[in-house]
């Protein structure tokens, strides 16, 4: 049973550009959560989504920052127009219906150049 | 809202000693998880306490949490070079999401 798997593992954007980060949940998790990770600074929330649906967005930035998880596929998390603070470590993460147990991936590292 | 702090924030040690690690929240947890997280690699969670003094070992890991559940510690006995990492402690809260302290930085040297 593969884990947590997103990609790329890491990605390199100039300012500007978009970057598209995906993940695809554990087989059987209905339920995955974004965080970010800045350079000397802990876990924070963005975003909690079930399929074709977003449960609390409340730790997304307002504007550039979108997330999707499609009926089919896996789970994006969209940058648009990204800035060098945008350079951080993004780890998706999912779970079961009902239960508070977290599965991580290994996340996706983003430098804006 | 609910902050937690941890410390020490950096922690090197020889192989073999025995440490304690501290998670201490502004508020009182809804559950409290202990993950460590390697470089390069995601949190990987090592053990979930709900209950106000609970205590729970994971071979040489002793977790503890407060009889108030405001606070909870890690002790490592003997300490091996593969438990270096980065520990953090979070809280589920109520919203599905976990809080997370900024955690310590674990090195055993061999």
């Amino acid at each position: 049973n593969a884990g947590v798997m997103q990609n790329p593992r890491h990605l390199v954007r100039r300012r500007g550009q978009e970057a598209r980060l995906r993940c695809s949940p554990m087989k059987g998790h209905s339920h995955v959560y974004w965080y970010r990770q800045l350079p000397e600074e802990g876990l924070k929330f963005m975003v909690y989504l079930q399929k074709e649906n977003i449960i609390d967005e409340s730790g997304m930035p307002k504007e550039r920052f979108s997330a999707e998880f499609p009926k089919e596929g896996p789970s994006i998390l969209r940058i648009q127009q990204v800035v060098r603070g945008d350079s951080a470590a993004y780890f998706c993460a999912s779970s079961p219906m009902g239960s508070e147990g977290y599965t991580f991936g290994s996340g996706t590292r983003l430098t804006v150049v | 809202t609910q902050l937690l702090e941890q410390s020490p924030q950096f922690l090197s040690i020889q192989e073999g000693e025995n440490l304690t690690v501290y998670c201490n929240s502004s508020s009182v947890f809804s559950s409290l998880q202990w993950y460590r997280q390697e470089p390069g690699e995601g949190p990987v969670l090592l053990v979930t306490v709900v209950t106000g003094g609970e205590v729970k070992k994971l071979k040489r890991l002793t977790f503890q949490f407060g009889d108030a559940r405001k606070d909870s510690s890690l002790h490592i006995t003997a300490a091996q070079p593969g438990d270096t990492g980065l520990y953090l402690c979070a809280d589920s809260g109520s919203a599905r999401q976990l809080t997370f302290g900024s955690g310590t930085q674990l090195t055993v040297l061999p």
